[in-house]
Formats: structure tokens, sequence, C-alpha cells
């Protein structure tokens, strides 16, 4: 059982790089989200779809974008990543009926 | 004000004992939602809760939805219990399609041998 899959687990970039996080749950769920996570500071929302084909911005949207490429995959893009962006980045994913929320393992993002 | 409100921050016990950790929050809601992270780890989802409560060996979640206010019960504490322990309250959002979470800042929990 896979649940939610994340890529990379552990990145490096310099500022104004880019890279894309990858996110994929094999429990057939409408909706997916991306959030960071942050010392001292509970998770935050980047950007949700609720379902496939329609993405929303969350809480703290400035500076990515996302894509929800069919039902499985929903993908986290930083265009031009800078320090502020470094951060523990989490996937998860919930079904229509929200008994429960899976997240996916992280990704710890540096941006030096 | 933050909309979730956890407390303790950080909690220390010694083996056995009974743990309770407290979450408030200040909207309303479709669920709420306990969950566990250890240390460098993801994140796990214990219970989730629109009424009432919910039991699942040693630990148990209740809710008290005019209070706003939810409870995590750990019974006989074992170090391996030792975590951040976060609450996340679902928004709702369109009729409950977009389940929007909003999390507590987590309480760190060390459960001493």
């Amino acid at each position: 059982n896979a649940g939610v899959t994340q890529t990379p687990k552990f990145q490096v970039l310099k500022t104004g790089q880019s890279m894309t996080l990858q996110c994929a749950q094999d429990m057939n769920h409408n909706s997916m989200y991306w959030y960071r996570q942050d010392p001292g500071m509970g998770l935050r929302l980047i950007y949700y779809s609720a379902s496939e084909g329609t993405t929303d911005k969350g809480e703290v949207p400035n500076g990515y974008n996302v894509s929800r490429l069919n039902k499985r995959e929903f993908s986290l893009r930083l265009e031009s990543a800078a320090p502020s962006q470094t951060s523990v980045y989490f996937c998860a994913s919930s079904d229509y009926r929200r008994t429960e929320a899976f997240f996916g393992q992280g990704t710890r993002l540096t941006v030096v | 004000k933050n909309e979730v409100e956890q407390s303790p921050q950080n909690l220390t016990a010694q083996e056995g004992e009974f743990i309770t950790i407290n979450c408030s929050y200040s909207v309303g809601i479709s669920a709420l939602h306990w969950l566990q992270q250890h240390p460098g780890g993801g994140i796990v989802s214990l219970f989730m809760l629109s009424s009432g409560k919910k039991k699942h060996g040693r630990l148990i979640a209740t809710i008290n939805i005019q209070e706003k206010h939810s409870s995590l019960h750990i019974t006989a504490s074992h170090p391996r219990d030792s975590a951040v322990y976060i609450c996340a309250v679902a928004d709702g959002g369109y009729g409950g399609a977009t389940n929007k979470l909003i999390f507590g800042t987590g309480t760190l929990l060390a459960v001493q041998p």
C-alpha cells in the first residue's frame, strides 16, 4: 500500500533555481493538498485541488504553482526559489467523505 | 489569534502516566483530526472526529462541538508515544467538498522511561 508518495525527500537549491515536487496517491482520492511546515508554526496550506482539473490557492500561494495532472498526481513547482521557501513540504490527500487524511513523507527543501 | 490553539506546547511525562492534550478552535468545522508526527518523520492520522468520542488502543479522542474543544488522551504512556501531536480542523468549504485543514502548532510530547 503506497498511499501518498512524494519525491524527492531532500533537495538543496540555489536562489533562483526552479524545481518541481511530485506527489502521487493510489487511493482514488478526489482532494489533494500541498502544505509547508515551518518551525513554530502549524502546517500552512499552499494550494489544494478539490477534484481533477481544479486547483485553488491556499493561505500561502505566492512563489508557487501547481498542476493536477490527473486524479493521482498533484505537483508543486517553485519557479524561482528563494531562501524564504526553505521548509518541509507535505502533500496530502483525502476522499470525498474525508474519513481520514493521508500525508506523504515530506520533502525537506533548503534554498541557499 | 490562531484559529486552532493547542495546549500544552511541550509536555514531558513519565512512562505509565495518563496524558491529555487539548485543542480549541474558533471556526466552524466539518471535522477535527488528530495527527502524529515523529521526529524527522511523516504525518500519520490518528483520528477524525465530528462528534463524541473515539478510541483506538491506548488513545482516546473526544470532541465537544458546542464548546469548540477536543482532547486527545493517552493511557499508560510509553516512550514510543514520544512525538508531536497535531490538531487540525477541516473547514468544510464548499459544502465540505474542499476539506481544507487548518492546523494547530502541535504539542511535543516526551515520555521518559
